[in-house]
């Protein structure tokens, strides 16, 4: 089973400042066929469910802002958001799809403002 | 606009079973891959089972099999999960979501979830 591990745990970065998550996968989720990651990032904020906003690594969803930003491969990815906003706050889980069944997330990682 | 409604949940004795329920709306249920995911409050997502879009091909997690049960009727538009033999360790928050590219999958949209609370 892969294990997806993030870090950090919580992070406080003010307002228009620079956010970075990491996100480091126990094996390779780097499919050679088609060279691309099988990796995605969702943001949750309290109370619902999560919320799509990368695929592929780097693939923005529809309608998502694009100060939010994917990048990395094999076993390491960062979701970065250039400018954090209010409405940013949140808790953010990566996620590979690349072994399946066992669709596995991340421990999570709280996003506040300082 | 796709929707996604879970329903069902609720308070359930160690040993017991529940029925949830997911009616989807706003895209063609019958062409997708339908997943359940659930989680703890505080804790990260943790995928249960994913049914193909015409119900022959089931999976679980190890964590389930064997007391849970997937299932759909493209007829109304609804995803089934059906809890058995539960455990205390099954309590979370239960969410239908929506896979995007058959198995290897991520899920691009969520119900808003059904609470499962298994106590005496």
């Amino acid at each position: 089973d892969i294990v997806m591990t993030q870090s950090p745990d919580s992070l406080a970065v003010s307002l228009g400042e620079r956010a970075t998550i990491n996100c480091k996968s126990s094996q390779s989720v780097l499919y050679s066929s088609n060279n691309r990651n099988y990796l995605a990032w969702y943001q949750q904020k309290a109370g619902q469910p999560p919320k799509l906003l990368i695929y592929w690594a780097s693939t923005r969803e529809s309608g998502v802002p694009d100060r939010f930003s994917g990048s990395g491969s094999g076993t390491d990815f960062t979701l970065t958001i250039s400018s954090l906003q209010a409405e940013d706050v949140a808790v953010y889980y990566c996620q590979q799809y690349y072994s399946t069944p066992l669709y596995s997330f991340g421990q999570g990682t709280k996003l506040e403002i300082k | 606009e796709v929707l996604l409604v879970e329903s069902g949940g609720g308070l359930v004795q160690p040993g017991g079973s529940l029925r949830l329920s997911c009616a989807a709306s706003g895209f063609t249920f019958s062409n997708y891959w339908m997943h359940w995911v659930r989680q703890v409050p505080g804790k990260g997502p943790v995928w249960v089972s994913r049914i193909n879009s015409d119900g022959s091909s089931i999976t679980f997690a190890d964590s389930v099999k064997g007391r849970f049960t997937i299932s759909r009727d493209n007829a109304k538009d609804t995803l089934y999960l059906d809890l058995n033999n539960l455990r205390a360790e099954d309590t979370a928050v239960y969410y239908c979501a929506r896979g995007v590219v058959g198995t290897l999958s991520y899920f691009d949209y969520w119900g808003q979830g059904t609470l499962v609370t298994v106590s005496s």
